[in-house]
């Protein structure tokens, strides 16, 4: 069974295109994440989210809002998409222990490679 | 905020040998968690070993183990006896306030039969 699973796996549009990535935990986590791989591969975490609730936003252009419709389910929504969003994007998920650091690992979905023309 | 910094872009070892990943880190917190993760060229993200800051003991996960400098902000992997299945790509991150990871650069391992 898939513990992160992340839907498409590949996903090709045009330049002004909205599209959305789809992510899935079935580990019983309460938060989960996105991060994104640039043509580097420089991983940066964008968004976090424990409980359907945003607790990292990280400097993200408005363009790209995360939906969380339950706490096993993450989904990342992108407008207008631009060449520079061009990357692969990465869901994790982990779980926390209320008013503590997070202590255990994040585990990642598979990635979705995101390529804008 | 915190920094990683790992300054190896590329290495490479013969199978069986003994190889060492240097990282870095910086933050400013007290409680912190540093981990390795592996991404092989199926881009997967894989757990390697971790370590908590507060444990002065080095953590060792099989033929991975780590040597943590808490005051030098060092977190170097070893990995022992390597496979060729080592070959990838080797990420240091450190972990602090609710669940963000910081990555560093990366370094290409490659593993040569």
């Amino acid at each position: 069974d898939t513990a992160v699973s992340q839907t498409p796996k590949y996903l090709v549009t045009q330049m002004g295109n909205d599209k959305s990535i789809k992510c899935e935990q079935n580990l019983g986590h309460d938060t989960m994440y996105w991060y994104k791989q640039d043509s580097k591969k420089f991983l940066k975490i964008m968004f976090s989210y424990n409980n359907k609730e945003l607790i990292i936003n990280e400097t993200v252009p408005n363009r790209f809002s995360p939906k969380s419709p339950d706490k096993a389910h993450l989904n990342l929504h992108i407008n207008s998409l631009e060449l520079g969003d061009s990357a692969v994007y990465f869901c994790a998920s982990s779980q926390t222990t209320v008013g503590r650091p997070v202590v255990s690992e994040q585990f990642f979905g598979p990635g979705t490679r995101l390529t804008v023309l | 905020a915190q920094t990683v910094t790992q300054s190896q872009p590329e290495m490479s070892v013969q199978e069986a040998e003994t190889v060492t990943l240097s990282c870095t880190y910086d933050t400013s917190e007290n409680n912190y968690y540093l981990f390795w993760y592996k991404q092989p060229p199926s881009r997967q993200m894989i757990l390697v070993i971790r370590q908590e800051a507060y444990k002065q003991q080095n953590a060792t996960e099989n033929r991975f183990s780590v040597n943590f400098q808490k005051a030098a902000k060092s977190f170097s992997l070893k990995i022992s006896d390597s496979q060729l299945g080592d070959t990838a790509m080797y990420f240091c991150a450190v972990f602090t306030s609710y669940g963000k990871l910081t990555f560093g650069q990366g370094t290409i391992l490659t593993v040569h039969p």
